[in-house]
């Protein structure tokens, strides 16, 4: 069955230290994007793709990194520079640019040591 | 720019109660809505969408009418399950052509406990 696949469903970082969420998809769709997730509140766009090599900053991209060489792949790295990365983190593709619907995949828990 | 405002929870109900969840919002240009359901521990899973005035999406027994008028899209259910306890989030997105994206705007989520 095709899908989204993010790894390490819980993930621990020390101070200091960068971290990387990784999300692949074999849905071949273009688009891919990356959500934060805090108690109580609504998801919130961290980056988006949507194409090979092109990524966008959403609403909150300050403190972390994206890349995308492949078309499956889109893996987040949360920097020393994300003063409060505690959160679940959600990675959701689109067939297109259009972006709707977007299917999620299971997320990842990142909490501070 | 564009919002989404859903009712706050937690709704807590018994077994076989009819549900409602109230959501609102602002946009420009003409929305798709959504509504994602996220149990315990997963990511959020689409539920059912309506694009554009009076279109009415369901699935699993859930229904939202897309008004126009009123700017909603309510979520309900007319005999709620202990397996439908989760969290619900109103969403919407604004197609845009050219080198724009379409952006979803999501609500804050509700927390449904549904009790034997």
């Amino acid at each position: 069955d095709g899908g989204i696949t993010q790894s390490p469903k819980y993930l621990f970082r020390k101070e200091g230290q960068n971290v990387t969420l990784s999300c692949e998809q074999n849905l071949n769709h273009d688009a891919m994007y990356w959500y934060r997730q805090d108690p109580g509140q609504g998801l919130r766009l961290i980056y988006y793709s949507q194409i090979v090599n092109d990524f966008q900053k959403g609403d909150i991209a300050e403190g972390y990194s994206v890349s995308r060489e492949k078309k499956e792949s889109f893996p987040l790295t949360v920097t020393s520079a994300q003063k409060n990365p505690t959160a679940f983190y959600l990675c959701a593709s689109s067939v297109d640019r259009a972006g709707q619907p977007q299917h999620f995949g299971d997320g990842t828990r990142l909490s501070i040591l | 720019g564009d919002s989404v405002t859903q009712m706050e929870g937690p709704v807590t109900l018994s077994e076989e109660a009819f549900l409602t969840i109230n959501c609102t919002y602002t946009a420009t240009g003409y929305p798709s809505l959504f509504w994602y359901v996220q149990y315990p521990g997963e990511g959020l899973q689409l539920l059912l969408k309506a694009t554009k005035a009076d279109d009415k999406g369901s699935n699993k027994g859930f229904e939202a009418t897309y008004r126009k008028e009123t700017t909603s899209f309510h979520l309900e259910k007319g005999s709620v399950q202990v397996s439908d306890s989760a969290v619900y989030f109103c969403a919407l997105g604004v197609s845009a052509g050219g080198t724009s994206y379409g952006k979803l705007t999501f609500g804050q989520g509700t927390i449904l406990t549904v009790h034997p």
